[in-house]
């Protein structure tokens, strides 16, 4: 079974600057996607930004760009320019043959 | 093109009641998961369905929790009898390999068991 690790359980930011959230994955496959979802305060989940590990450039989405280190087993998320919108629980999830690993969350406030 | 669709939306019962909950995936989307989503928690699945196959249903307490998938497509979760720990958010999601298995959510069924 794979585990994804989220370490900072709460964070904050102000709004315009950059905050980055970190996630640690553990797994012994070689084919493998990685994923960050949003959870906005009784929200639904939706998806932020993929990668595929085989890739070697890190993934980029408007605002959100991860910093992928695959040797390093680590995924984290860089948000630039946070909007007030951005508030919202973080999941760093990661996908084998159609199972999912979540980690535990990260809690993210802008603050205007 | 519609997205997940869960029903109820909200529920509250006294425990030891029954309760259902629905949900349906996105059209062509085989595989399909239930998760348990505790307060400040993510998600912890419950069962997965490859088309009406319930290919991993290790964490489903199964004295007390059902699930289905008939015909492949929409699916019922069931609690019988409910239990005051049982109070979660309980979400839907689908995926197909052709968007690298990315999961969409549906907007979960909020339980509160009195």
């Amino acid at each position: 079974a794979q585990t994804v690790t989220q370490s900072q359980p709460e964070m904050s930011v102000q709004e315009a600057e950059t905050v980055t959230l970190s996630c640690t994955y553990d797994t012994s496959e070689n084919n493998y996607y990685l994923f960050w979802y949003k959870q906005p305060p009784s929200r639904q989940m939706i998806l932020v930004i993929r990668q595929e590990a085989y890739k070697q450039q890190n993934a980029t989405e408007n605002r959100f760009s991860v910093n992928f280190q695959k040797a390093a087993k680590s995924f984290s998320l860089k948000i630039s320019d946070s909007q007030l919108g951005d508030t919202a629980m973080y999941f760093c999830a990661s996908n084998t043959g159609n199972q999912f690993y979540f980690g535990t969350g990260t809690s993210l406030t802008v603050i205007p | 093109e519609a997205g997940v669709v869960q029903s109820p939306r909200y529920k509250i019962i006294e425990k030891k009641q029954p309760v259902a909950f629905w949900c349906n995936p996105i059209s062509g989307h085989n595989t399909l998961y239930w998760y348990r989503q505790n307060l400040g928690q993510g998600p912890e699945l419950l069962i997965r369905y490859e088309n009406e196959e319930a290919v991993d249903d290790s964490q489903l307490p199964k004295d007390r929790f059902s699930a289905e998938r008939l015909k492949g497509v929409d699916s019922t979760l069931k609690i019988q009898p409910a239990e005051l720990g049982d109070s979660a958010v309980y979400l839907c999601a689908s995926s197909s390999r052709e968007y690298w298995g990315e999961q969409f959510f549906g907007p979960g069924t909020r339980l509160t068991v009195l």
